[in-house]
């Protein structure tokens, strides 16, 4: 079993649908992320969350939420969904700042 | 803010070629960390370094640490096919300066036959 999961793996909505994209690791780590990628622009940083209470915007957080039910789950949503939001969206997980940062599958997910 | 910038952003070479790529930034990291990413998945480490001027090796890649610690290199000697991906640096925070990892936008590289 892969150490963090994504889902849905592909998703397709319309302009204005709410949706949720779930992550959830069995590393046993507080640190979790939800990142989006766009070609040409890495990785950047949604919202970040340390541990069960603790939720952060990062830099491009405009337009979506997140709940950190538990330590091993933290799900992503898009309250109104626009097409601009159409990306690859992945969710990671690190022990502390600097260590290695696991990687879900990644969820595609298109706006229509 | 701490910037990354990798070079180039994409590189296309045959299979038996030799490649650099870079990741610079003004600032100062505690460490770095290069990562693969694979159509279709997340990306994947590959290596950490630590101290300026460290150089390690992986196989067929050799990852070296600027001695100021604000760059680094990634060279793959006889490219494979198999070596096709996107390859990722990230600097870790340095005296505070934030608190999370920092990703560059990234070198696409396509190894053709």
């Amino acid at each position: 079993d892969a150490d963090v999961t994504q889902t849905p793996r592909n998703r397709i909505t319309k302009t204005g649908k709410r949706i949720m994209l779930e992550c959830s690791q069995t590393k046993g780590h507080d640190r979790m992320y939800w990142y989006r990628q766009d070609p040409g622009l890495g990785l950047r940083l949604i919202y970040y969350s340390f541990d069960v209470k603790d939720i952060n915007k990062g830099e491009i957080s405009d337009g979506y939420s997140v709940s950190r039910q538990a330590q091993a789950k933290f799900s992503l949503s898009l309250e109104s969904a626009i097409p601009n939001q159409t990306a690859l969206y992945f969710c990671a997980t690190s022990a502390q700042a600097n260590t290695e940062a696991f990687f879900g599958q990644g969820t595609r997910l298109t706006v229509v | 803010t701490q910037l990354l910038e990798q070079s180039p952003q994409f590189l296309s070479i045959q299979e038996g070629e030799n490649l650099t790529v870079y990741c610079n930034s003004s600032s100062v990291f505690s460490s770095l960390q290069w990562y693969r990413q694979e159509p279709g998945e997340g990306p994947v480490l590959l290596v950490t370094v630590v101290t300026g001027g460290e150089v390690k090796k992986l196989k067929r890649l050799t990852f070296q640490f600027g001695d100021a610690r604000k760059d680094s290199s990634l060279h793959i000697t006889a490219a494979q096919t198999g070596d096709t991906g996107l390859y990722l640096c990230a600097g870790g925070p340095h005296n505070n300066a934030g608190n999370m990892l920092t990703f560059g936008g990234g070198t696409r590289l396509m190894v053709k036959p």
